[in-house]
């Protein structure tokens, strides 16, 4: 399995919070990528990373930032948490140099509740 | 805009039979394309990837195809068995500098004993 460690993994706050998730990758992939999973959305992207402090938007990043200070450590932030930001959030990684294939890992997911 | 679809939503089978899943890209040009499994709260756990240049790949009883020009993949298991019972997604990755992944809302699977 790819060392993707994501925390909390569970996690229940309040409207109006900020609220911060984690991605820890020991796998030196330069790709790092936030999702959100929801019934009847199903998976999409809302920011992803292409290098140390290098990130970009994804098709729901509206209501979330993101920051990559390190190769390992991707933080998703919810600067004041709202209810339709629950759901659970997917972080993933995959790299194409060398002997990668571009192939994409999946962490374990991180549930979010908003109250 | 890419846009990724898998039929049926949801299949239920008998032990030991095969079966196909589908999934429908809208645009041929991709990266790749991937097929996942999930367990009910669960992550994802990749199971094939197809490079654009492949028409298949193999990995014990699962075997998924690549044909660009008509935008379509399959997944095929063979002698199902109860242990298969997950949902399936298909993702395709767009040859942009940004390696994203576009989803299919998935296929859940039940195979029944």
């Amino acid at each position: 399995d790819a060392g993707i460690t994501q925390s909390p993994r569970h996690k229940v706050t309040e409207t109006g919070t900020p609220v911060t998730l984690r991605c820890h990758q020991t796998e030196n992939h330069r790709y790092m990528y936030w999702y959100r999973q929801d019934p009847g959305h199903g998976l999409r992207l809302i920011h992803y990373s292409y290098g140390v402090k290098d990130t970009d938007k994804g098709e729901v990043s509206d209501g979330y930032s993101v920051s990559r200070s390190k190769t390992e450590d991707f933080l998703l932030t919810l600067e004041s948490a709202t209810s339709s930001q629950t759901s659970v959030y997917f972080c993933a990684i995959s790299d194409s140099t060398g002997t990668l294939t571009g192939e994409l890992f999946f962490g374990e997911g991180s549930r979010l509740t908003v109250l | 805009k890419q846009e990724v679809t898998q039929i049926p939503a949801a299949l239920s089978v008998p032990e030991g039979e095969n079966l196909v899943l589908n999934c429908s890209f809208t645009d041929s040009a991709i990266y790749n394309l991937q097929w996942f499994r999930q367990d009910p709260g669960k992550g994802l756990t990749s199971l094939l990837l197809i490079q654009s240049s492949q028409r298949e790949q193999t990995s014990g009883r699962l075997n998924a195809s690549l044909d660009k020009s008509s935008g379509r993949s399959t997944l095929y298991i063979a002698a199902s068995q109860p242990g298969d019972s997950a949902t399936y997604l298909c993702a395709v990755k767009t040859p942009d500098s940004s390696y994203k992944l576009i989803f299919g809302s998935g296929t859940r699977l039940l195979v029944r004993p």
